[in-house]
């Protein structure tokens, strides 16, 4: 079955960087466009970026743009978020997401099960 | 980028009732909208796509309808596993966004 597993969260000062990776298993992952989305503390969800099947192709929320990059390495089946110049606002669980298209930014199905980042002093 | 309403915030209802919960698109959407069923501590799971297409494995007492900018998920019989909180999703333009939530509490 398909399974993403998010890892690299941790706590950060603002100003930091921090690199997020989702491993990806149970189906083709070159096949498909991928996400991240983000949850602050006792809040709504936030889409955060997408990339295509290719890696040609990414979008991002315009509350991180210039800020975050998605990547992809589709040999190790894994997604990246680097994140750079955190923000107190940047605190949430990150989870990573398949979309169903390979090309544009759908829905999600299915989630990891996310990572927190805490940007704080 | 295209602003995505939930009402209500919060719903108290009893097991066996009928719910709707209503979306709306500050713009047309066409068909292009998604639910999803958040329990605590637990990503989101995908209920419902393209407005109204029931995900597979996703009962059936779960309904999507709506086209433009006003959407409804419905359960048709509330059953205890589906106290959680809703979020409808919009997937029209490449900036994605959801609704502010609406959290099914037990009356």
């Amino acid at each position: 079955q398909v399974q993403l597993v998010e890892s690299g969260g941790g706590v950060v000062q603002p100003g930091g960087s921090l690199r997020l990776s989702c491993a990806a298993s149970g189906f083709t992952f070159s096949s498909y466009g991928m996400h991240w989305v983000r949850q602050a503390p006792g809040k709504g969800l936030e889409w955060v970026a997408f990339i295509r099947y290719d890696g040609s192709n990414k979008y991002y929320a315009d509350s991180v743009k210039g800020r975050f990059t998605i990547s992809r390495d589709n040999s190790k089946n894994t997604l990246y978020l680097q994140m750079n110049s955190l923000r107190a606002e940047d605190t949430a669980v990150y989870y990573c997401a398949k979309g169903h298209s390979s090309w544009y930014p759908d829905w999600f199905d299915p989630w990891g099960q996310g990572t927190l980042v805490t940007v704080s002093s | 980028d295209i602003q995505m309403t939930q009402s209500p915030s919060t719903l108290s209802a009893s097991v066996g009732d009928r719910v709707t919960i209503t979306c709306r698109a500050s713009q047309s959407i066409s068909s292009w909208l998604a639910w999803y069923q958040q329990k605590p501590g637990k990503a989101p799971k995908l209920l419902i796509y393209k407005a109204s297409s029931l995900e597979s494995g996703v009962p059936s007492r779960f309904s999507g309808s709506g086209s433009g900018t006003e959407f409804t998920l419905t359960i048709s019989s509330l059953q205890p596993d589906d106290f959680a909180t809703y979020y409808c999703q919009q997937y029209n333009s490449y900036s994605l966004t959801f609704g502010g939530g609406t959290k099914v509490e037990i009356k």
